[in-house]
């Protein structure tokens, strides 16, 4: 089975600060990794996916995510954070052996402070 | 915009009731996933089709089903409603397995 685990369901950050989404997973086998954003009312949109090419992998709108084998985490981040940032923000992995479902993470509700 | 068109965009329903959201996936996407968003389970897996074949099944209920038909739309029926089905569906579509586009969700309220 797998899962991942987000750290801190809600996070606040100054405008221009360091953004950092931490999530962790859990997987027998090898997995894929992804970060969502949902804006309100909104869908998900993908902002970035390891599958198993660079372990760091960047995504839309400047933010990018490391894939650590050691520690497995998959952490978000983003140098300097924008009002237009915020939003909830799901991890979720699945894996390449023919298991194609998202099991996500319960999110991490992103407030950025002017 | 993703190109999964999901409707409708909002439903309310009295409990016992039946009700079906509809899917349209992206453009040449064969595979079609149904997730559940509510505040107690958050995003949960429902089920998947491919090609208008079951191949994955998650924590969906008895009283949910779905189908994909031949032109590739997606329908999830919802029957004997409960008040705790009240939720955001979510449809997504995929080509590769690799990456999903998600539709803006159906709102079920059941009242």
């Amino acid at each position: 089975a797998q899962s991942v685990t987000q750290l801190g369901s809600h996070v606040s950050v100054s405008e221009g600060a360091l953004v950092l989404l931490r999530c962790n997973y859990s997987s027998s086998v090898p997995p894929y990794l992804f970060w969502y954003v949902q804006y309100p009312n909104q869908g998900l949109q993908l902002l970035l996916k390891y599958t198993s090419a660079a372990t760091l992998v960047k995504g839309i709108n400047g933010f990018e995510a490391e894939f650590k084998k050691s520690e497995t985490s998959f952490h978000l981040t983003k140098p300097s954070a924008h009002m237009s940032d915020a939003a909830e923000y799901f991890c979720a992995v699945s894996d390449r052996f023919g298991n194609e479902k998202l099991t996500f993470g319960t999110g991490t509700r992103l407030t950025i402070i002017p | 915009d993703s190109g999964v068109t999901q409707t409708p965009k909002h439903l309310i329903t009295a409990t016992g009731q039946r009700v079906t959201l509809r899917c349209s996936p992206r453009s040449g996407d064969l595979s079609v996933y149904w997730y559940q968003q509510s505040l107690d389970q958050g995003l949960q897996f429902l089920i998947q089709y491919y090609n208008g074949e079951e191949r994955a099944k998650g924590n969906i209920l008895e009283r949910f089903s779905a189908q994909q038909f031949p032109d590739l739309h997606s329908e999830l029926n919802l029957s004997s409603l409960e008040l705790g089905d009240s939720a955001l569906y979510f449809c997504a579509s995929s080509g590769d397995g690799l990456e999903a586009f998600f539709g803006q969700g159906t709102r079920l309220t059941v009242v």
